[in-house]
């Protein structure tokens, strides 16, 4: 079964700066997909970023980028230029590829819990 | 991406009472899922509402306590039933769309926030 691991519970930045989330997961599948959620305090689940995995390139969103390593089954969210409305918790999650049975669920990780500072 | 709305928004109830929560999307979807978000933790995947047939639940969901209905392509409800307090939690209802160009995402409703006392 597969597993989504984000070992870092909370993080903080100063406005304006960079800030890395890792993420890193497990799987048997050649292909699935990656994303970053953001949930700030109003609950709502925004998408981020998305990464498919047979894609070399880096999936980039703005100020957000990840860092996609297949091979170490890491994917780590990039946010530059930290903004105070960046505040949230952010969730990696994995897909599987296709439709049917369990490979169109979302697994997430545990969250980290991000405050930029200003 | 579809427009999802939830209702209620949130509300509190007491225990052995029963809560429907209703999902509306702006457009049809092939895929629409409930999941629970319990205070301070993760999103956990409740189950897949089919249209059309019975929904497909995930290890440690049943049915008789959470019974789902997806009559069409742009509605569900999900009902919690005979509730206690260890149900007091975001339940959150998703969609995801086949399209052409990018899709396997999901999108996610703004949430309802119940809290059993």
């Amino acid at each position: 079964a597969q597993t989504v691991t984000q070992s870092q519970p909370e993080m903080s930045v100063q406005e304006a700066e960079t800030v890395t989330l890792s993420c890193t997961y497990d799987t048997s599948e050649n292909n699935y997909y990656l994303f970053w959620y953001k949930q700030p305090p109003s609950r709502q689940m925004i998408l981020v970023i998305r990464q498919e995995a047979y894609k070399q390139q880096n999936a980039t969103e703005n100020r957000f980028s990840v860092n996609f390593q297949k091979a170490a089954k890491s994917f780590s969210l990039k946010i530059s230029d930290s903004q105070l409305g960046d505040t949230a918790m952010y969730f990696c999650a994995f897909r599987g590829w296709g439709y049917g049975g369990s490979q169109g669920n979302l697994i997430f990780g545990k969250g980290t819990k991000l405050s930029v500072k200003p | 991406s579809a427009v999802i709305s939830q209702k209620p928004s949130r509300d509190i109830c007491q225990r052995g009472t029963s809560l429907t929560i209703q999902c509306q999307v702006d457009s049809q979807v092939t895929m629409m899922f409930w999941y629970r978000q319990q205070p301070g933790q993760s999103l956990t995947l409740i189950a897949t509402a089919n249209q059309g047939s019975e929904a497909t639940y995930e290890s440690g969901f049943v049915i008789d306590k959470f019974p789902i209905s997806r009559p069409n392509l742009t509605f569900s409800t999900l009902t919690v039933s005979n509730m206690s307090p260890e149900d007091s939690s975001i339940y959150l209802c998703s969609v995801e769309e086949i399209v052409a160009g990018p899709g396997e995402t999901q999108y996610f409703g703004p949430g309802t926030r119940l809290l059993v006392l």
